[in-house]
């Protein structure tokens, strides 16, 4: 299993604005993955981010909204760019072994 | 391409009875599956996963669920509901690339 922090837990932002959520791993992982949970709704995956190479973006996401950076095998930034009312979501980081998927606690991110 | 599909989006049952929530899956080849349970306000927690080596899997909290070839199910069990097992439950497939598809959630309420 894995212990995954994220901060912050809970923001509120303006419209127009960034937020940089941090996902922090209590062990070394090759890949690490961050979903999207919009409001009563399933959770979507965003990117998968791997150490040393470019983030891999799923279908109708991309880099320019949601940079993410992968410094080092047990951390992760995930950046919601020029925000909007509409990317008021959760937002987890998550990383896989072999027992399942483990996920953060989870960004709540309202954006007025 | 892999997916899951939850045939409920919400199951009411009483206190002391048997739950069941249903998930069909759609793959070409033997999945990793798994049901997550997600309470209000808490974070993801893995319940049981299924990797072919059984095809009844045990979870905690008295979980159980059933992979069926034939029926391409992966139905979620338990024998008797608590007032605790309210929650959102999420059917989830392992797909290329270690990423994790979820399904649209079952919301369960247990009914004192």
């Amino acid at each position: 299993s894995a212990v995954i922090s994220q901060k912050p837990s809970r923001d509120i932002c303006q419209r127009g604005t960034s937020l940089t959520i941090q996902c922090q791993v209590d062990s070394q992982v090759t890949m690490m993955f961050w979903y999207r949970q919009q409001p009563g709704q399933s959770l979507t995956l965003i990117a998968t981010a791997n150490q040393g190479s470019e983030a891999t973006y799923e279908s109708g996401f991309v880099i320019d909204k949601f940079p993410i950076s992968r410094p080092n095998l047990t951390f992760s930034t995930l950046t919601v760019s020029n925000m909007s009312p509409e990317d008021s979501s959760i937002y987890l980081c998550s990383v896989l072994f072999s027992g399942g998927g483990f996920f953060g606690p989870g960004t709540r991110l309202t954006v007025l | 391409a892999q997916s899951v599909t939850q045939l409920d989006s919400h199951v009411s049952v009483s206190e002391g009875t048997p739950v069941l929530l249903r998930c069909n899956y759609s793959s070409s080849y033997s999945p990793s599956l798994f049901w997550y349970v997600q309470h209000p306000n808490k974070g993801l927690q893995l319940l049981l996963k299924y990797t072919s080596a059984a095809t009844l899997v045990k979870g905690i909290n008295g979980f159980e669920a059933e992979f069926k070839k034939s029926e391409t199910s992966f139905h979620l069990t338990k024998p008797s509901a608590h007032m605790s097992d309210a929650a959102e439950y999420f059917c989830v497939v392992e797909t290329s690339g270690s990423r994790l598809t979820f399904g649209e959630g079952t919301q369960l309420t247990v009914n004192p």
